[in-house]
C-alpha cells in the first residue's frame, strides 16, 4: 500500500515571504513517482513537477524549488519570494512501477496576502 | 483542443437519477483516468483506460459506477441511482503522448471537473 501525508492543512504568508510545503510518502516499491499538483479556485490540477526514485538531486524552476530526500521519505517543495497568484491548494501525489494511478495527499492549502 | 474536457461542468440530479459525465482527453493520450475529489480532499482513483481497455477500476466504489471508453479517446463515466454521497468533483486526466514512447508513469494532465451535487 503507499500513503502521501501532507501535514499542513493551511498556510498564511505575507507576500515575499518563502514558504515551504512538506510531503511525505511511504511505499514498498523501489521504483516509484512523485509529483506535486497546483489546484487553483478553479479546479483544474496544474503539473507542477516530477521526479523518479533513483534521482535525488534538488530541483530549482523559477521561484520554486524541491528537495527529494529518500532517507526520510520526503518530498517537499518550497516557493521564494510568494506573491499572491501562488495562493492554491498543493497536492504531493505519487505512482509506484507500472501502477500509474496517482495516490494523492490531502493537500495544503496556500494563502498569500498583500 | 489543447488540453482535457470535460463537461457538463456543473451537474445537479435528484437521489435515485442516472448521470453520465463526459471527458474528451489530450489528442493523442493513450492513458485516461477518473478520479473522484471529495470536498476539502485530496482526488482518489476511480478507474484507468489504456486505449479501449479498462485496466483497473478498483477504485470505482460500488456497482452502480461504470466506466467506458468504446473507441479510445473520448470516455464516459456513468453514475445509476445517484446517492447523496456520490456528490463530488470528478476529474478526468490523460497522459502517455503515444509520440514520446511508453512511459506509464507522464504526468497526468487534468480537466477542469464536473461537480455533481445529488439532492
Amino acid at each position: 500500500a503507499q500513503k502521501v501525508t501532507q501535514a499542513q492543512t493551511e498556510i498564511s504568508v505575507v507576500e515575499k515571504e518563502d514558504v515551504t510545503l512538506d510531503c511525505v510518502y511511504e511505499t514498498r516499491d523501489t521504483t516509484y513517482y512523485l509529483f506535486w499538483y497546483k489546484q487553483p479556485p478553479s479546479g483544474e490540477l496544474v503539473f507542477l513537477i516530477r521526479r523518479n526514485s533513483f534521482d535525488e538531486q534538488n530541483e530549482i524552476s523559477g521561484r520554486y524549488s524541491w528537495n527529494f530526500q529518500k532517507s526520510t521519505s520526503s518530498f517537499n517543495f518550497t516557493i521564494t519570494a510568494s506573491q499572491v497568484v501562488d495562493s492554491a491548494v498543493y497536492f504531493c501525489a505519487l505512482t509506484t512501477g507500472t501502477a500509474s494511478k496517482l495516490t494523492f495527499g490531502t493537500g495544503t492549502r496556500l494563502q498569500v496576502t498583500l | 483542443g489543447a488540453g482535457v474536457s470535460q463537461s457538463p461542468r456543473y451537474k445537479v440530479a435528484k437521489r435515485g437519477q442516472d448521470v453520465a459525465l463526459r471527458c474528451d482527453p489530450i489528442s493523442g493520450h493513450v492513458s485516461l483516468f477518473w478520479y473522484q475529489q471529495a470536498l476539502g480532499q485530496g482526488p482518489e482513483f476511480l478507474t484507468y483506460f489504456q486505449n479501449e481497455a479498462q485496466l483497473d477500476k478498483s477504485g470505482l466504489p460500488s456497482d452502480r459506477f461504470f466506466a467506458e471508453r468504446p473507441e479510445g479517446s473520448v470516455s464516459t463515466l456513468k453514475i445509476q441511482r445517484t446517492q447523496q454521497e456520490d456528490s463530488a468533483v470528478y476529474l478526468c486526466a490523460s497522459s502517455w503522448d503515444r509520440a514520446h514512447g511508453i512511459d506509464s508513469n507522464q504526468p497526468q494532465h487534468f480537466g477542469d471537473g464536473t461537480r455533481l451535487s445529488i439532492l
